[in-house]
């Protein structure tokens, strides 16, 4: 197990412009959060899958953004005609709900997006 | 509205010594609350965790204690090592699992 990992770590492109992220959480995990970073914030709930379906999106999550999970497995965020305002690390997390310890969400190393 | 708060942005502790890092809440439904420690350029890193139920919680080096009446939860660190120079997060679990975070405390323990 190689706990979560996300793609690319760095983002850079230009006003206007669609990103597309992607997360692969740890394999047995049902649950996956996307979280958004920004300077000297803590992390800011996204929005969120158990399995494929999507259950809750944050009002932070604009018409501009989407994510999927196909399969259940891994997820992608997509920003379109990205704006400098959504430069953040976007941070992927998982969870499992059952078993010993259902809380407990592990963190990617997150993609630090910069528009500009 | 900052449903958790961690009011000292930064900490120096001596190496050796007792790190306490606060955090308080306002909403009385979170009924789960965890702690991350963060290195630059790194995603937070899961440290220890305390259900509602219980007032302390202790691993090894780290010692949760959670005061349901003040809403207030404290991390202690003992004895501190530079390897613990990090921001700490504290994050509380609400509806639906998300959870909410607190602004951090950078945590410095010098030799």
């Amino acid at each position: 197990d190689t706990g979560v990992s996300q793609n690319p770590r760095h983002k850079i492109t230009k006003r206007g412009q669609n990103v597309t992220f992607r997360c692969d959480p740890i394999s047995e995990h049902n649950r996956l959060y996307w979280y958004r970073q920004t300077l000297g914030q803590g992390p800011e709930f996204l929005t969120y899958f158990q399995n494929e379906a999507q259950l809750e999106k944050s009002r932070l999550l604009s018409d501009r953004f989407s994510a999927e999970r196909p399969k259940g497995s891994f997820s992608t965020l997509e920003i379109q005609r990205t704006e400098q305002g959504d430069s953040a690390m976007y941070l992927c997390a998982s969870s499992q709900e059952q078993g010993e310890f259902p809380y407990e969400q592990y963190f990617g190393p997150g993609t630090r997006l910069t528009v500009t | 509205d900052q449903q958790v708060k961690q009011n000292s942005p930064s900490l120096s502790v001596q190496e050796g010594r007792i790190s306490i890092l606060n955090c308080d809440y306002t909403n009385s439904m979170f009924d789960y609350f965890l702690w991350y420690k963060k290195y630059p350029a790194e995603g937070p890193t899961f440290l220890i965790s305390i259900s509602s139920i219980k007032d302390k919680n202790e691993d090894g080096r780290f010692t949760v204690f959670l005061n349901k009446s003040a809403k207030h939860l404290s991390l202690h660190i003992v004895p501190s090592q530079p390897g613990d120079s990090a921001v700490y997060f504290c994050a509380a679990r609400g509806t639906a699992s998300k959870l909410t975070f607190g602004t951090g405390t950078r945590l410095q323990v010098t030799l």
